[in-house]
């Protein structure tokens, strides 16, 4: 079993709608969870980080982390034709330890 | 908003050569990383550094490869005979606390 398992699309959603993205993890010791947006060729670019299980709220973007599944989520509201890049979630065992990546999702928004 | 920077952003190398690919983390952070993402695959970690020492290696992190803080402010990874395969985008990043901050990445193609 993967690490980090996460479905490498391409996902393709009408400007507007609601995107949904997702993670499944195995490691248990997984404390830290992120998600980078990563446009062709580029670094990844943090969006979002959560400690532990719960919500956390961005504007339109919207993490969850629910660790008894060992599953993670970043939804989208309102997407617009420039979220259109790959999004990578990320986890880590914090105590500024090693992030281990999601293999991307690839997501277009159509205007 | 301080960020990341790394240099050179293209780097092409023949087979057997040395290469030094440099990053200029946050000012204020004081963990820095290297990963790496070969081509239609995810981001590996490869290094992570501290207090001037390696605190955590991958697999991958082999004798060929060493990074360094020459000074305040540069942090360096030096492959010393480079092999195909070390073909690559390679990404520094750095953190203050959790979150890891990516630079743009240095294109490493060698030939």
């Amino acid at each position: 079993q993967k690490e980090v398992e996460q479905d490498p699309g391409p996902l393709s959603v009408p400007e507007g709608a609601i995107v949904s993205l997702n993670c499944t993890y195995s490691n248990s010791a997984f404390q830290y969870f992120m998600w980078y947006r990563q446009y062709s060729r580029k670094g990844p670019e943090l969006l979002m980080y959560t400690y532990s299980s719960g919500n956390k709220e961005d504007g339109r973007f919207t993490a969850q982390v629910d660790k008894s599944s060992k599953y993670i989520s970043l939804f989208i509201r309102d997407s617009q034709p420039s979220d259109s890049a790959t999004y990578l979630c990320a986890m880590s065992g914090g105590g500024y330890q090693k992030v281990t990546f999601g293999t991307g999702t690839k997501l277009q928004v159509i205007p | 908003e301080p960020e990341v920077t790394q240099t050179p952003s293209h780097q092409v190398t023949q087979m057997g050569q040395e290469v030094i690919l440099r990053c200029v983390p946050i000012s204020n952070h004081l963990y820095f990383y290297w990963y790496r993402q070969i081509l239609g695959q995810k981001v590996e970690f490869l290094v992570s550094f501290y207090n001037n020492e390696i605190s955590e290696k991958s697999e991958i992190f082999d004798d060929q490869f060493s990074v360094e803080r020459p000074d305040g402010s540069n942090f360096t990874l030096k492959i010393r005979s480079t092999k195909l395969e070390d073909s690559a985008m390679y990404f520094c990043a750095s953190s203050e606390a959790h979150e890891q901050y990516f630079g743009p990445g240095t294109r490493l193609t060698v030939t």
